[in-house]
């Protein structure tokens, strides 16, 4: 167990909708990373947060958004969905921000995203 | 861009030994990390490489060459639990670049 939590585990909705999955870091990470895993892209970075400023972008949709409470739980918001969409989502945690020479990420267990 | 290149299934003996390569393409990086993950779960931490050279954690080492581009991960007294994916992955500050990950299958 990393200490890091995802809601829900699984999810499954229709093409078109709006979900919302949530994540908790270790307790004292202020960091917070979101990830999506599928067969096809293999692990891909989204988007980063410390402290609640978002520091960091990768590949992440336009469809897509994210945020970090006070209380450095983050969700991310995925609009306007597609079948392509289907994955697993991860959330990992660290304890300080970019540019620290050790920041070991720490993964939850992740939330199942079907498209139907 | 960061082409990180891993073989794709690498099948060994319990109590064997295993050498996952990991060859990349970058300008600069922070550190490299491996992970391990079984199917349908999180990514696990195993070990994180700074500087060349090579880093022991039990049964699990790690080695980074920045002038090859390389890396290998070293998986000793291989045991049926560590039948899953290794996934390589750059660091660059907090972003993490991964590999598409090496299937390890372990036989009894």
């Amino acid at each position: 167990d990393s200490g890091v939590t995802q809601t829900p585990k699984h999810l499954i909705t229709a093409t078109g909708q709006r979900v919302t999955l949530r994540c908790s870091p270790r307790s004292g990470d202020l960091s917070v990373y979101w990830y999506q895993q599928s067969l096809d892209q293999g692990l891909q970075f989204l988007i980063q947060y410390y402290n609640g400023e978002e520091r960091a972008k990768g590949n992440i949709l336009e469809r897509f958004s994210a945020q970090q409470f006070p209380d450095l739980h983050s969700e991310l918001n995925l609009s306007s969905l597609e079948l392509g969409d289907s994955a697993l989502y991860f959330c990992a945690s660290s304890a300080g921000a970019r540019g620290q020479s050790t920041d070991t990420q720490y993964f939850g267990p992740g939330t199942r995203l079907t498209v139907l | 861009g960061q082409n990180i290149d891993q073989p794709t299934e690498m099948t060994a003996t319990e109590g064997a030994i295993v050498q996952i390569n990991c060859t990349y393409q970058t300008s600069g990086f922070n550190g490299l990390f491996w992970y391990q993950q079984h199917a349908g779960e999180a990514p696990t931490f195993l070990s994180y490489n700074v500087l060349d050279g090579l880093e022991e954690k039990g049964r699990f080492s790690s080695f980074l060459s920045r002038s090859k581009g390389y890396s290998y991960l070293l998986l000793k007294e291989l045991q049926m639990k560590d039948s899953a994916s290794y996934l390589c992955a750059i660091d660059s500050w907090g972003k993490l670049q991964f590999g598409a990950g090496t299937q390890v299958v372990v036989t009894p």
